[in-house]
Formats: structure tokens, C-alpha cells, sequence
């Protein structure tokens, strides 16, 4: 079965320092793979995809994720996490055969950012 | 990006109402939208895909003559949760593609919160 998987329900960061919501994928074939933040009571923003070339993409905010073919992972990360990073990240993935712009949401993971 | 307007961002009603829900993209063509619906802390769930001119395919478990979509137009899907009851309250949200292929990302309303007393 496709699947995505974020081990983390939170992650706690303090202000300044390095952050990383982890995520890993279970699908057939090469996915095309993305991260999106929700705040409270909002719809989902996108914040990076990764469909072919480098490993390493760069999305909204200093955000990045590194796409890891041998670990089926695609972890996001920030260099220096600010409190306003606080929110609800969804990694998901849209498998090659799964249908037109069908995504497959992981669980969520909410990020803390404290001062 | 493109902007996906949502509509009502939350409602209440009795039970036994019906509630529509519109979802509109506002400068793009969207020849698919997509329906999710959201428990708390919980993540989001495919409820159907949203076809301009034809039916919506729903999603296994979905009774699609309790969420009625319509995809009249490419700029606007709507969805209507008929005799609602309170297990229906929720967070829905609508998404839509643009013509981009596989490739392109989906963009999300800011969803509508119904409340089912």
C-alpha cells in the first residue's frame, strides 16, 4: 500500500536553532514529493516539491527538504527555526501511477518554535 | 501562486440541513479540484476528485449522495453535505490544479469549518 509516514507527532525547537520534521515514503515507482504548512484553522500553504534533479530543494520561508532515494525519505529542514515557523507541516507524496494530482498526506507533524 | 477562495470559512447549522461549501479559483482555470475533509489533529483525507463538466470520483468509504460536488465550471466546485447530522462537523478543504500536469502542486483554500448541532 502508498504510504506516507511522519514519525514525529511534534517536534520541539528553541528559536534560533536547526530544525528537522522528518518524513518517509512507501510507493512504487519514483514519487513526486512535497511539504505544506497549515496554520490553525487555515487551509494548506505548499512550501517546496521535489520532482527530479538536485537531491537538495529549496522552498518558501528557508525552508529546504533533502530527498533521499536509498531511504525513501524526504526530511524538511531550516538552517535557524523562528517562532513563527510554529505550525502544522504535511509531507506527501503523489505516486507516477496514482492518478491525476492525487496527493497522499502524512499524519502531520506540529513544530514548536519556542523563544 | 494561485489563489484558491473558499466559502463559508465556517457555518453552523441544525441537524438535518443541508450546508453547501463553494470552492472557487480565482486566476487559473482548475480542470480538477479536490475535496478533503479534516478531524482534529488528524491529517487530511481524500474524500473526492472534482471534475469540471463530469461526475466526481469518490474515495472508497465516502457516500456520495451524503457530499454532493458539483464542478459546473473550471473556476468553481462546490460541495453540499446533505441532512447533516453532528458526526459531520468538521474541517473541509478544497484544493485545485492547475493545468500542469503531474508535475505542478495543488493549492489549498483556507477550508470551512462546519458545525453539525
Amino acid at each position: 500500500a502508498q504510504s506516507v509516514a511522519q514519525p514525529e507527532d511534534q517536534v520541539n525547537v528553541a528559536e534560533g536553532n536547526p530544525l528537522t520534521v522528518k518524513c518517509t515514503y512507501s510507493v512504487s515507482g519514483n514519487p513526486y514529493l512535497f511539504w505544506y504548512v497549515q496554520y490553525p484553522n487555515r487551509g494548506l500553504q505548499f512550501l517546496l516539491k521535489y520532482i527530479t534533479g538536485d537531491n537538495l530543494v529549496k522552498g518558501s520561508y528557508g525552508f529546504e527538504a533533502e530527498f533521499n532515494k536509498s531511504q525513501t525519505s524526504f526530511h524538511l529542514k531550516k538552517p535557524s527555526a523562528l517562532v513563527s515557523d510554529s505550525a502544522l507541516y504535511f509531507c506527501a507524496v503523489r505516486p507516477i501511477s496514482g492518478g491525476y494530482n492525487k496527493l497522499i498526506f502524512g499524519a502531520g507533524t506540529r513544530l514548536a518554535v519556542h523563544p | 501562486g494561485a489563489v484558491v477562495s473558499q466559502h463559508p470559512s465556517r457555518v453552523i447549522c441544525k441537524s438535518g440541513t443541508s450546508v453547501k461549501i463553494e470552492c472557487r479559483s480565482l486566476d487559473f482555470q482548475a480542470t480538477t479540484m479536490f475535496w478533503y475533509r479534516q478531524f482534529p489533529k488528524q491529517s487530511l483525507m481524500l474524500m473526492a476528485t472534482s471534475n469540471e463538466g463530469s461526475k466526481a470520483t469518490y474515495e472508497q468509504g465516502v457516500e456520495k449522495d451524503k457530499f454532493l460536488i458539483n464542478h459546473a465550471s473550471l473556476t468553481l466546485s462546490t460541495l453540499t453535505v446533505t441532512s447533516a447530522h453532528p458526526e459531520d462537523s468538521s474541517f473541509y478543504i478544497c484544493s485545485a490544479s492547475v493545468r500542469q500536469g503531474l508535475t505542478g502542486e495543488l493549492f489549498f483554500g483556507e477550508g470551512s469549518r462546519l458545525t453539525v448541532l
